[in-house]
């Protein structure tokens, strides 16, 4: 069935040190790819998406790649900051089974060290 | 204005009781949607709605029961409540069928005891 892959589950870095998480998806007709955020005790919130007509989109310290011959997708933020730190969800739409639903990674816990 | 609220937040109960969520949107989305949030953060989405229709029902236990009675609220009712039911439940909306931002509710952290 569809399946989205994220990595790293955690990830720590230094303020101001850029942080990327990296996610893999099955279904090659998947053409909707969000990332959201959410907070410790708070709901996901989308921070940034991209369609499979795009291969790169950038969004002041938030960008995402997207690389569909290899299925991979990558969410990267540069200059990171405290309030950066949150737990971070890739998905991806899948189309073959002609279904209206988000399939999601895992999650990448992000901590943001001052 | 809140754009996905459910209800209630916080939902303590024993095992084998018979609880309902509620969710409601007022953005005017056709699609709704319930996810599941386990312990080790996992989204899994359990059900999805489209114009009041069943689309989507993942491999969830028949004690799961959506209703839709309208396309602004899609409640869940669960009976026979288990251990392992405890989790926090989301509800979403999307405009479409998935291929837009999904926008949640604050979640209802449910605690089976």
């Amino acid at each position: 069935g569809e399946n989205v892959e994220q990595h790293p589950s955690t990830l720590s870095v230094q303020e101001g040190d850029s942080a990327v998480i990296k996610c893999t998806y099955s279904d090659s007709a998947s053409n909707y790819f969000p990332w959201y955020k959410q907070e410790l005790g708070k709901r996901p919130q989308l921070i940034i998406d991209i369609r499979s007509n795009v291969g790169e989109k950038k969004d002041q310290r938030i960008a995402v790649t997207l690389n569909k011959t290899a299925k991979h997708f990558s969410l990267h933020i540069t200059e990171t900051q405290p309030e950066d730190s949150a737990v971070y969800f890739c998905a991806a739409s899948p189309r073959s089974s002609n279904t209206g639903k988000l399939i999601f990674g895992q999650g990448t816990t992000l901590q943001v060290k001052p | 204005d809140t754009a996905v609220s459910q209800t209630p937040k916080y939902l303590v109960t024993q095992m084998g009781n018979d609880k309902s969520i509620k969710c409601e949107q007022n953005l005017g989305h056709d699609t709704m949607y319930w996810y599941k949030q386990d312990s080790k953060k996992f989204l899994k989405i359990m059900f999805s709605y489209n114009n009041k229709e069943l689309i989507i029902n993942e491999t969830v236990p028949n004690r799961f029961s959506p209703k839709s009675p309208d396309k602004a609220h899609l409640n869940l009712h669960i009976n026979s409540l288990e251990l392992g039911d405890s989790a926090v439940y989301f509800c979403a909306s999307s405009q479409d069928d998935g291929s837009t931002e999904a926008f949640f509710g604050q979640g209802t952290r449910l605690t089976v005891v």
